[in-house]
Order: structure tokens, then C-alpha cells, then sequence
């Protein structure tokens, strides 16, 4: 089945820091990817859908200066949490549509990056 | 705008035995998919079984099926013969036409052995 990759797993910075977390569709193009956070024992929330080659729109109160997302290429998304507090330590998951498959085609899920900011 | 409600936060079967984890949903939208996810330990999601609004009969998969209940607006997931690998937390989920998907709360299931 289709693979979507997701780096780092886990990741630990410092207060004020910026981190880059990839989401790469391994074997198929995606011309759609959605980030999710989750917090502890919570469910998956929405924060923005990314799309290849244009500006990613966001869920209402996610704050798009400081999520970064970037959709450069058809199997490429990245996330970049700027000036990271604590409070943006979560778990954020991506998940990719496959090009050209119309609305029947599954999504498919990255493995998760927990970032943890001390 | 959707939304997703699982009434149980938790839930405990017997090895072998059958459970049925329980989602509404509701929708103004007459095309659309629902999903059960499932999310182990390692946080992974992981597609249970899918089911097509437009088809009346209820989606199986192996141990798993549904009752979808369109009019009610119900979409409850079935395991029989429950294993302790099927321990995890389970959600239910909308998908939209704009392909978005919303997620119930979460279901904990816990397999007693």
C-alpha cells in the first residue's frame, strides 16, 4: 500500500526555537496534505490543508505565522513550528490524498512527530 | 458544519467476545465517507474499514463490519471475536466532500484476557 514518511518521530527543542517536520509521500504523488495535532488522550485536530503549489489554508485559530507549511513539490510537505513554547508540544501527524484518485481514494497517514518543548 | 460524537470514552471485552464501539454523526451532505481508525500504542493510524454513504450495505472487513444507519445518522463498528491486538483507541471519522476529515473523541478499548 501507499507509504507516507514523517521525520523527525520525535524531536525535543528549546524554548524559541524553530522546527522543520517533513511529510513525504514515498510512492505516489499527493497534491493534498492535511496536518493534524493531537494532544494527550485527545483526538486529531485540523490545523491546515497544504496544497502543491500554493499558500496552505488554515483551520480557524491556527495561527499560520507560527505553523509554517510548505507544499513545494507534489510529495513534500513540510510544517515548521517557529518560536516554539511549551504549549506547542503535541503530537502532529500528516496524512496525503493520492493525485487523481477523485474523492473514493483513502487517505493515508504518517507515523507522527511528537515534539516536545522544554 | 459536521460533527462526530462517540459516547463511549472507554470500553472493556472479553477475549473472544464481540463489541460494538458506537458513532453519530451529523451532516447536511448527501456524498460522503465514514471511517473507523484505529490508533495502538505507537500512535499510527491505522484504517479499520471504510464505508460509502451511497451504499446501503454495511462494509465488513474480516472481524470487523458496521451498522450504517444513514437515516439515523449511526455508524457503529462491530469486532467479533475480540484479541488482544485489537486493544487501542479507536475513532470514528468523517470525511468531507473538500476531503477534511473530522474525528469523534476517541473510543479506548481495552481486551480482557
Amino acid at each position: 500500500g501507499a507509504v507516507v514518511s514523517q521525520h523527525p518521530s520525535r524531536v525535543i527543542c528549546k524554548s524559541g526555537t524553530s522546527v522543520k517536520i517533513e511529510c513525504r509521500s514515498l510512492d505516489f504523488q499527493a497534491t493534498t496534505m492535511f496536518w493534524y495535532r493531537q494532544f494527550p488522550k485527545q483526538s486529531l485536530m485540523l490545523m491546515a490543508t497544504s496544497n502543491e503549489g500554493s499558500k496552505a489554508t488554515y483551520e480557524q485559530g491556527v495561527e499560520k505565522d507560527k505553523f509554517l507549511i510548505n507544499h513545494a513539490s507534489l510529495t513534500l510537505s513540510t510544517l515548521t513550528v517557529t518560536s516554539a513554547h511549551p504549549e506547542d508540544s503535541s503530537f502532529y501527524i500528516c496524512s496525503a490524498i493520492m493525485a487523481g484518485q477523485g474523492f473514493s481514494e483513502k487517505l493515508f497517514f504518517g507515523s507522527g512527530t511528537q515534539l516536545s518543548v522544554l | 458544519a459536521q460533527t462526530v460524537t462517540q459516547s463511549q470514552p472507554e470500553m472493556s471485552v472479553q477475549e473472544a467476545e464481540t463489541v460494538t464501539l458506537s458513532c453519530t454523526y451529523d451532516t447536511s451532505e448527501s456524498d460522503y465517507y465514514l471511517f473507523w481508525y484505529k490508533q495502538p500504542p505507537s500512535r499510527q493510524m491505522i484504517l479499520v474499514i471504510r464505508q460509502e454513504a451511497y451504499k446501503q450495505q454495511n462494509a465488513t472487513e474480516n472481524r470487523f463490519s458496521v451498522n450504517f444507519q444513514k437515516a439515523a445518522k449511526s455508524f457503529s463498528l462491530k469486532i467479533s471475536d475480540s484479541q488482544l491486538g485489537d486493544a487501542a483507541m479507536y475513532f470514528c471519522a468523517y470525511r468531507r466532500r473538500d476531503d477534511k476529515i473530522i474525528f469523534g473523541k476517541g473510543t479506548r478499548l481495552h481486551i480482557l484476557p
